[in-house]
């Protein structure tokens, strides 16, 4: 079974404070890609970063970074130094072998950036 | 520019009725999805098409029928027998397995 899980429903901290949002994903398969996508209130998803199975070099890009670990099923998204356009849902997504072209979210993470 | 265009952005229905969500993408890409999103909640996948003239159900189809008659076109209808239809609907397309999706702005349907 494909899986993809974001115990995180809301966070809530101060503009310039770091902010991990954890997802953790499951899957039989070898090879499968991750994804995070960022959900502002207009409501279109926006596509961040893409990872497969093979690649386990975390990736920075200006404030955001990603660490993924196969060892722990987990593909976590860190914001340094946040800011109130940060704030939005975001969403973790997994498409696996199996799994055709069907592409699995989890629930999502509602952040929240205080001023 | 390239992309996904749904309409119309803001929908009212009236019980009993169909309606129809129309999704188009001028990415040229085989795949295309229909996702459901409630307040609160993550996307629940309704139907997606790998090819023209081809198309599977997701994990809650009942209610809803799409057709694939173009590789560019993907519309949703949401039938009278969807119990609970008001939801806010996203359409996605993709080039191939393992590729980001791309999605488009959103449908936001309210029965009235």
């Amino acid at each position: 079974a494909q899986k993809v899980t974001q115990a995180q429903t809301e966070i809530s901290v101060v503009e310039k404070e770091d902010v991990t949002l954890d997802c953790v994903y499951e899957t039989r398969d070898t090879t499968y890609y991750l994804f995070w996508y960022k959900q502002p209130p207009s409501g279109e998803l926006v596509f961040l970063i893409r990872r497969n199975s093979f690649d386990e070099q975390n990736e920075i890009s200006g404030r955001y970074s990603w660490n993924f670990q196969k060892s722990t099923s987990s593909f976590n998204f860190t914001i340094t130094a946040s800011q109130v356009v940060d704030s939005a849902v975001y969403f973790c997504a997994l498409n696996s072998y199996s799994s055709a072209s069907k592409i699995i979210f989890g629930s999502g993470t509602r952040l929240s950036i205080r001023p | 520019d390239g992309g996904i265009t749904q309409s119309p952005k803001y929908l009212f229905r009236k019980e009993g009725q169909n309606v129809t969500l129309s999704c188009e993408q001028n990415l040229n890409h085989d795949a295309m999805y229909w996702y459901r999103q409630d307040p609160g909640q993550g996307l629940r996948l309704i139907y997606y098409s790998q090819i023209v003239n081809d198309f599977q159900k997701g994990d809650i189809a009942e209610g809803y029928s799409v057709s694939r008659e173009k590789k560019e076109s993907f519309p949703l209808t949401v039938t009278s027998a969807q119990k609970n239809p008001t939801a806010f609907y996203l359409c996605a397309s993709k080039s191939t397995d393992y590729t980001e999706a791309f999605f488009g702005q959103g449908t936001r349907l309210t029965v009235v």
